[in-house]
């Protein structure tokens, strides 16, 4: 069954530490990976894609993909209260046209003042 | 630019009755999405048009539910008739060249 999956958490860091959030897919045609930012009540907001194996950073949001193992990760450093949310980790399960994606259920994210 | 648009932001029904829910994608665009949210499904996808035309209704869940594009700038959710089971957000989303898609902010739907 083609899925995408993710820790529902909730994870708890505090303040200024380094939150690691994990997503695995079923699909090894998959070819386009995103990381989706959603605060309570608010629709999902794009914060990382990514398309290669390999690192990509963007200010303190750093997303990590390898396709080997079929894994997907987004790194927040120096986490602030602001980031509390859920991420959603959503993925294009190979399917003929590379615009459908599925969603995982998300990582609920506290941090701790 | 502004981004996706949609309406009513929020909306009460009474079983049976007719929903329409509405969107505007971001200019330029030409793909939207409709999804539906709940607390036990997640996320998921309804259809999906791709330059006016659905490309993919897999998921619409039955036949009480329709949607259209009739141009590039409008498209409609239709619900009829409503059920409780229906009440969930309601997100559209579009996307243009690339495959990154923006979420508009969702129409909070109840069916009491």
């Amino acid at each position: 069954q083609k899925e995408v999956e993710q820790n529902s958490g909730p994870l708890s860091v505090p303040e200024g530490a380094i939150a690691s959030l994990n997503c695995t897919y079923s699909d090894r045609g998959s070819q386009s990976f995103f990381w989706y930012r959603q605060y309570s009540g608010k629709s999902p907001e794009l914060i990382m894609s990514i398309y290669s194996n390999g690192d990509k950073e963007d200010g303190r949001f750093t997303a990590q993909l390898n396709k080997a193992s079929q894994y997907v990760s987004l790194l927040i450093r120096d986490s602030q209260p602001s980031d509390s949310a859920t991420y959603l980790c959503a993925v294009n399960l190979g399917v003929w046209d590379a615009r459908q994606l599925t969603f995982g259920s998300g990582t609920q994210l506290t941090v701790l003042p | 630019d502004a981004g996706v648009i949609q309406s009513p932001r929020h909306e009460v029904t009474e079983m049976g009755q007719e929903v329409t829910l509405r969107c505007k994608p971001i200019s330029g665009h030409n793909s939207l999405f409709w999804y539906r949210q709940t607390m036990m499904r997640g996320l998921e996808l309804l259809i999906y048009f791709n330059n006016n035309v659905p490309i993919d209704d897999s998921g619409m869940p039955e036949d009480r539910f329709s949607a259209k594009m009739p141009n590039a700038s409008f498209s409609t959710l239709k619900i009829q008739p409503s059920e409780p089971r229906d009440s969930a957000v309601y997100f559209c989303a579009s996307t243009s060249q690339g495959y990154e898609q923006y979420f508009g902010p969702g129409t909070r739907l109840t069916v009491t």
